[in-house]
């Protein structure tokens, strides 16, 4: 089945650019929305933002203005860039494929989750 | 812009039903989905679209959504389910995916 496993630097510093990738294996990346999900410690889920196979891509509008997606399929891969962060980005980073039957979209896969801490 | 308001906690008695209620306005015109969330775990699906399961999610667990309320419900408790749930919609207004604040179930 398809599995999600999320990459990059664990630690980033202030003002920077948060960058992570999700390698997608065991299935296709067409017909399918790919999404980025975070949680700060002892906090609940905040939805990032999403991409389709097409590059179409929709964002949480309180990030809209730093965040930057891309998706790559011929390498079975989606990225994030988070630009300009402060310690409230701190935060385990899930990315998660977004499916349906009908109309809506659901996370119905997610990687378990990689710990990004942004230090001063 | 969509605010989804959960009980922060819930507690039951293992054997009894457990019920965590999604609200906001007019939520029964929305289609919700439901996640499960044990602790250090990644967030699991267990109900999709109101009211249907995923494959591999017992059929103690089910959904109902109407009017300004949406609920999991969770028959027959176990210890297996103590976790947190957290209920999501999409907001069609501004285009983006939005996420319940969470609720802890407890099995006491």
């Amino acid at each position: 089945q398809v599995q999600l496993q999320e990459s990059g630097p664990g630690l980033v510093k202030a003002s920077e650019t948060l960058s992570l990738t999700c390698n997608v294996s065991g299935g296709y990346m067409i017909n399918y929305y790919w999404s980025w999900i975070r949680q700060p410690a002892g906090k609940g889920l905040q939805w990032i933002g999403r991409i389709y196979n097409s590059g179409s891509t929709n964002f949480n509008p309180s990030l809209k203005s730093r965040v930057t997606m891309s998706v790559d399929t011929s390498k079975n891969q989606f990225s994030l860039k988070l630009s300009s962060v402060t310690a409230a980005d701190t935060a385990v980073y899930y990315c998660a494929r977004e499916g349906r039957d009908y109309h809506y979209y659901y996370m119905d896969v997610w990687g378990k989750g990689t710990t990004v801490t942004v230090s001063s | 812009s969509y605010v989804l308001t959960q009980p922060p906690s819930v507690s039951v008695a293992p054997g009894q039903t457990a019920r965590i209620s999604c609200g906001e306005n007019n939520i029964g015109s929305k289609s919700v989905h439901w996640y499960q969330q044990k602790p250090g775990q990644a967030p699991v699906l267990v109900v999709y679209d109101d009211s249907d399961r995923p494959s591999g999610i017992p059929e103690r667990f089910s959904g109902s959504n109407s009017g300004n309320t949406a609920t999991l419900t969770i028959s027959r408790v176990e210890g297996g389910d103590e976790a947190d749930y957290y209920c999501q919609v999409w907001d069609s207004d501004s285009d983006h995916q939005v996420f319940g604040g969470g609720t802890k179930l407890t099995v006491l």
